[in-house]
């Protein structure tokens, strides 16, 4: 079985400050791993992902994140936040294993301030 | 524009009542999902489908049915509403067996409250 787990459930951060959302997963077998934002009242868009090769992942809107197999985490950053980043973002394994179906973690609600 | 389309986008049921949620992708993905989302809980796979005449359980499917007669379309429905089954619910599709190499494409949700 897989599974996510987003320790925070919300993170307010002031505009132009870098900002860190943690994802850490189990399984047992190699995984894909994923990163979805949802606006209000939207469905969920692909902001990056990492399939395999390097480790640092680029994504849209000046996102990335960062694969350790050792800790088995997939971090998303980004350096300087705008209020337009004000979302929930939910990070999301998968594997061939699974049937490509994806496992999604809870949700982090990222809050940008003025 | 090619995407992935729900109706209806927003649908108030009573306790009893079957309904059908529609989902139409115009991209020709063979991968089909139906997921539900809870606040705290993210998403959860209800049924998907690897192509046409082909579904399969996920997490969540009790009380919901699907069929898949054609590649464009993926109806879910259920079948006696109940509260429990207030939530949100996303169409997703995707190019060839799965989302793990290419991701999803979402639908923009059909908001369900049963009364």
């Amino acid at each position: 079985a897989q599974s996510v787990t987003q320790l925070d459930s919300q993170v307010p951060v002031f505009e132009e400050a870098p900002v860190e959302l943690r994802c850490n997963y189990s399984s047992s077998v190699s995984v894909y791993l994923f990163w979805y934002v949802q606006y209000p009242n939207q469905g969920l868009q692909l902001l990056l992902k990492y399939l395999s090769g390097s480790t640092l992942v680029k994504g849209i809107n000046g996102f990335e994140a960062e694969f350790n197999k050792s800790q088995t985490s997939f971090h998303l950053r980004k350096p300087s936040v705008h209020i337009s980043d004000t979302a929930e973002y939910f990070c999301a394994v998968t594997s061939y294993n699974y049937g490509q179906n994806f496992v999604f973690g809870p949700g982090t609600r990222l809050s940008v301030l003025p | 524009n090619a995407g992935v389309t729900q109706t209806p986008k927003f649908q108030v049921l009573k306790t009893g009542q079957s309904m059908t949620l529609q989902c139409a992708q115009d991209m020709n993905h063979e991968y089909m999902s139906w997921y539900r989302q809870d606040p705290g809980m993210g998403l959860r796979l209800i049924h998907y489908s690897v192509g046409a005449g082909i579904t399969d359980q996920g997490e969540v499917p009790n009380g919901y049915n699907v069929s898949r007669s054609t590649t464009e379309d993926f109806p879910l429905r259920l079948l006696s509403a109940a509260p429990s089954q207030t939530s949100v619910y996303f169409c997703a599709s995707s190019y060839g067996q799965g989302p793990g190499d290419y991701g999803y494409t979402f639908g923009s949700g059909t908001r369900l409250t049963v009364v």
